[in-house]
């Protein structure tokens, strides 16, 4: 089945500066990954996804790109904010079988200072 | 607004009882979720349902049961519940489209304790 890495786990960044975060996909099959944030103590909320046939997408200041070659795909955060600190996860969609299903990596908690 | 609702939001328990989390949405999906976070080791999927006669297994299944009463109803069942079962438990629907996955939403989740 699929399985989902996810680097760094933990991400400090001064106000201003970029953040990237990484992961990697074993299913060459998969075809769609979706970004998420959780703020503390709140529910994951999607905040940005790409899906195969696309290598990179933008949302002001996010953007994910997608090698499928290599099979990873990244998260960029540019200009961060101190709101952007949250704990962020990717995820990959299954296949076959558990078609429809989302494996996710193990988070990245981003800490922007000010 | 529509929206994806846990019950409860807080539980604490002692071993060996039997726990139900409930959640219901009002989205219209017909793809619900269980889900549980533990620090450091993500979301992780124990049950699945595609519809309201399907139900599928996910990663982490044993020592969990649960019912989908109808397309708005998921319920997580602990039989006799455990410490290790100490978690943040979240419910999840999605809808499904011609291009297969779509966006999971996901509920406010429910802390459970189990002493």
């Amino acid at each position: 089945g699929e399985n989902v890495e996810q680097h760094p786990s933990t991400l400090s960044v001064q106000e201003g500066d970029s953040a990237v975060i990484k992961c990697t996909y074993s299913d060459s099959a998969s075809n769609y990954f979706p970004w998420y944030k959780q703020e503390l103590g709140k529910r994951p909320q999607l905040i940005i996804d790409i899906r195969s046939n696309v290598g990179e997408k933008k949302d002001q200041r996010i953007a994910v790109t997608l090698n499928k070659t290599a099979k990873h795909f990244s998260l960029h955060i540019t200009e961060t904010q101190p709101e952007d600190s949250a704990v962020y996860f990717c995820a990959a969609r299954g296949y076959g079988g558990s078609q429809g299903n989302l494996i996710f990596g193990k988070g990245t908690k981003l800490s922007v200072k000010p | 607004d529509a929206d994806v609702t846990q019950t409860p939001r807080n539980r604490i328990t002692k071993t060996g009882k039997r726990i139900m989390l409930e959640c219901s949405q009002t989205k219209g999906h017909d793809r619900m979720y269980w889900y549980r976070q533990d620090p450091g080791l993500g979301l992780r999927l124990i049950y699945y349902s595609f519809d309201v006669k399907d139900i599928n297994k996910g990663e982490i299944s044993d020592g969990y049961s649960v019912s989908r009463q109808a397309q708005a109803k998921f319920s997580l069942s602990l039989e006799s519940a455990i410490p290790n079962q100490t978690a943040l438990y979240f419910c999840a629907t999605s809808g499904t489209t011609s291009g297969g996955a779509s966006e999971q939403f996901f509920g406010p989740g429910t802390r459970l304790t189990v002493l």
